[in-house]
């Protein structure tokens, strides 16, 4: 079967860093996506992997290393308002969408 | 703005009943999906479009109809909702051609079915 794995929750720091990370078994690959939803609102993109490497945009970061079945979200100088849950995806051999289940990240002053 | 409504944002029934959700587009997009999000679970595709008459179903599609007669509505349909079917459902569109496929999601339909 076709899987994402990602940490239920996480806490962190107010200005701190914060590594999210997602492993998959999918079958086929052709890019992962991280989505960010706050509570009680829509998913929203973040970022797209679809090479090994890492992709930055501003304050975020996302990495991925096909061989491993391994992404990571990286969130730098954390602010309150990143407080939500992030959502790991990866689109399988026939352009389907498979989704984590999540992972919220709480930010404490 | 990706230009997507749903409605009801908000909708309580009793087991039983016949419900519609709508999501309508202004963007002229030609993929549409219709996903549900509970607790514990990522997001959960229930059917999808891609176009005008064309459907598909997704992993979770039983108890569940969609039609799409326009290119920007895409209506759901639960024929005869169970409680089980109590959820968030969000309607969502991929992007344009040169994108990198992401969605763009609706605003989310509350359904709780009594």
């Amino acid at each position: 079967g076709q899987n994402i794995d990602q940490p239920t929750e996480m806490t962190a720091t107010e200005g701190a860093i914060v590594q999210i990370n997602c492993t998959y078994q999918t079958s086929g690959f052709n890019g992962l996506f991280w989505y960010q939803q706050h509570a009680g609102e829509a998913p929203t993109f973040l970022s797209y992997n679809v090479l090994d490497g890492l992709e930055e945009k501003g304050r975020f970061s996302s990495f991925l290393s096909r061989s491993k079945g391994y992404s990571y979200l990286l969130l730098k100088e954390l602010q309150m308002k990143d407080s939500a849950s992030y959502l790991c995806a990866v689109m399988d051999s026939n352009y389907q969408l498979i989704w984590g289940a999540g992972t919220k990240l709480i930010i404490k002053p | 703005d990706a230009g997507i409504t749903q409605s009801p944002r908000h909708k309580v029934t009793e087991t039983g009943t016949p419900v519609t959700l709508r999501c309508h587009q202004t963007e002229n997009h030609r993929y549409m999906y219709w996903y549900r999000q509970d607790p514990g679970h990522g997001l959960r595709l229930i059917h999808y479009s891609y176009g005008v008459k064309d459907t598909d179903k997704g992993e979770v599609s039983d108890g569940y109809s969609v039609s799409r007669s326009k290119t920007e509505d895409f209506l759901l349909t639960l024929e005869s909702a169970t409680s089980s079917q109590t959820s968030v459902y969000f309607c969502a569109i991929k992007g344009l051609a040169g994108d990198t496929g992401e969605l763009f999601f609706g605003e989310g339909s509350r359904l709780t079915v009594l």
